[in-house]
């Protein structure tokens, strides 16, 4: 069975600091490897999409790593903002109908 | 606009009773996914739909069922509900398999369900 976990589960940081979001897996069997965010009381917000083939994918100020052989994926977060402060959610797709989520970073970036 | 919404935002009801969650995607995605959150275990997916009359089962289904008459609403219901199933509830749709294709699921704002 596919286990997700993610590290650590709270974040604290002063605005403008570049951090660095964990997430680990037992499976490397995956199809992709997805980054959401979640607002209090909100849905997830799709962030970053990789696919199984791929290392990494950027958008703006986040980049995210994949290495499947190592069960490994990291969401480089640059130059925060306190409007980044939200939890982030790794999920995997393992066979391609559904997710595998963990539980989860809250993060809290200080102005 | 475009998007899913999901209906009621906040349920209370009481333990036995029937209570339909709604689910309306306006973008004709084909699969349609019901998740639940919960402290501790993070998100579990319920049931899936692939396409109109054709639903499969999750990681955690007793106690719920679904339909999906049409392809844009996916209703979840909770038969005779029960106070393990307080939670918050998630639809999500995507344009394909999550495996086959680089498209994202795409969430709603969930329903917060309590259950006394």
């Amino acid at each position: 069975k596919q286990e997700v976990t993610q590290i650590p589960a709270a974040l604290s940081v002063p605005e403008g600091e570049n951090l660095v979001l964990n997430c680990s897996f037992t499976d490397s069997a995956i199809y992709n490897l997805q980054w959401f965010r979640q607002d209090p009381g909100k849905g997830l917000t799709s962030l970053l999409l990789i696919q199984s083939s791929q290392r990494e994918q950027t958008s703006g100020r986040l980049n995210a790593s994949l290495d499947k052989s190592s069960g490994r994926s990291t969401l480089y977060i640059a130059a925060s903002q306190p409007g980044d402060s939200a939890t982030y959610l790794c999920a995997v797709s393992p066979s391609g109908s559904r997710l595998t989520f963990g539980e989860g970073t809250q993060l809290t970036v200080n102005p | 606009d475009a998007g899913i919404t999901q209906s009621p935002r906040y349920k209370i009801t009481e333990t036995g009773r029937q209570v339909t969650l709604m689910c309306h995607q306006t973008w004709s995605h084909s699969y349609m996914f019901w998740y639940r959150q919960d402290l501790g275990h993070g998100l579990r997916l319920i049931y899936y739909s692939a396409a109109a009359d054709i639903t499969d089962k999750g990681e955690v289904p007793d106690g719920y069922v679904v339909s999906r008459s049409k392809t844009e609403n996916f209703p979840l219901t909770l038969e005779s509900a029960t106070r393990s199933q307080t939670s918050v509830y998630f639809c999500a749709s995507s344009h394909s398999l999550q495996g086959l294709s680089n498209q994202p699921q795409h969430f709603g704002d969930g329903t917060r369900l309590s259950i006394l």
